[in-house]
């Protein structure tokens, strides 16, 4: 099945450092979501992005939807050890409405170290 | 909490054999989405439901079908299992509202293991 390209893979980072990830794909999308997935968890809705060139802040994490309309990028602020998981950026091509098909990354695993 | 709910967490059944997995989305929405995860292919969507009727179709294969009842609980069936169906297997759902319908909500998930 088709996934979305996320880089980085994976991430080692101290505590307080700020974080960046980004989603690219050949494709427009015309909503861009971001998710964290923690072990034996479900997704977590984090942000969503719905215009191209919206930046969009949930307390530390700040999204933006890229202008192409192709990629987004998630920053992290100041991490904390409660950040570790995976993070995943998910894609609609469909516009809103009754329909939606979402199309997931490939994820950034994040690990937090004192 | 989302508040989508699924049964049963974990499932473990043979080959060649049927299952059922049961999502209740979250109170008002009227959307149920299914994806399966395995650690080859990540998050895959399967199909989606609104109201009853079935609206987006993703990758499912033939074995596998889903309902939504009228109460909106939606189950997933899976038929002639095979090893490779091992997978988490998530509901999602969303709210009826245009501006805000792509924000899905996932449920814990299911575990199905395949031997």
């Amino acid at each position: 099945g088709q996934q979305l390209n996320q880089s980085p893979q994976s991430m080692f980072i101290q505590e307080g450092e700020d974080v960046s990830m980004n989603c690219t794909s050949s494709s427009i999308f015309n909503t861009w979501l971001w998710y964290k997935q923690e072990p034996g968890e479900g997704p977590v809705l984090l942000i969503a992005l719905y215009k191209a060139g919206e930046l969009t802040s949930n307390g530390r994490l700040t999204a933006q939807f890229g202008i192409t309309r192709k990629d987004s990028f998630l920053n992290i602020s100041a991490s904390i050890p409660s950040d570790v998981g995976i993070y995943f950026c998910a894609g609609d091509r469909l516009p809103t409405g009754t329909a939606s098909k979402l199309t997931f990354g490939t994820g950034t695993r994040l690990q937090v170290t004192l | 909490d989302s508040g989508v709910t699924q049964t049963p967490k974990h499932l473990i059944t043979a080959t060649g054999q049927r299952v059922t997995l049961r999502c209740s989305p979250r109170s008002g929405d009227l959307s149920v989405y299914w994806y399966q995860q395995s650690l080859d292919q990540g998050l895959q969507f399967l199909i989606q439901y609104y109201n009853g009727e079935e609206r987006a179709k993703g990758n499912i294969l033939e074995r596998f079908s889903a309902q939504q009842f009228p109460d909106l609980h939606s189950e997933l069936n899976l038929s002639s299992l095979e090893l490779g169906d091992s997978a988490l297997y998530f509901c999602a759902s969303s709210p009826a509202g245009a501006s805000s319908y792509n924000e899905q909500f996932f449920g814990p998930g299911t575990r199905l293991t395949v031997l």
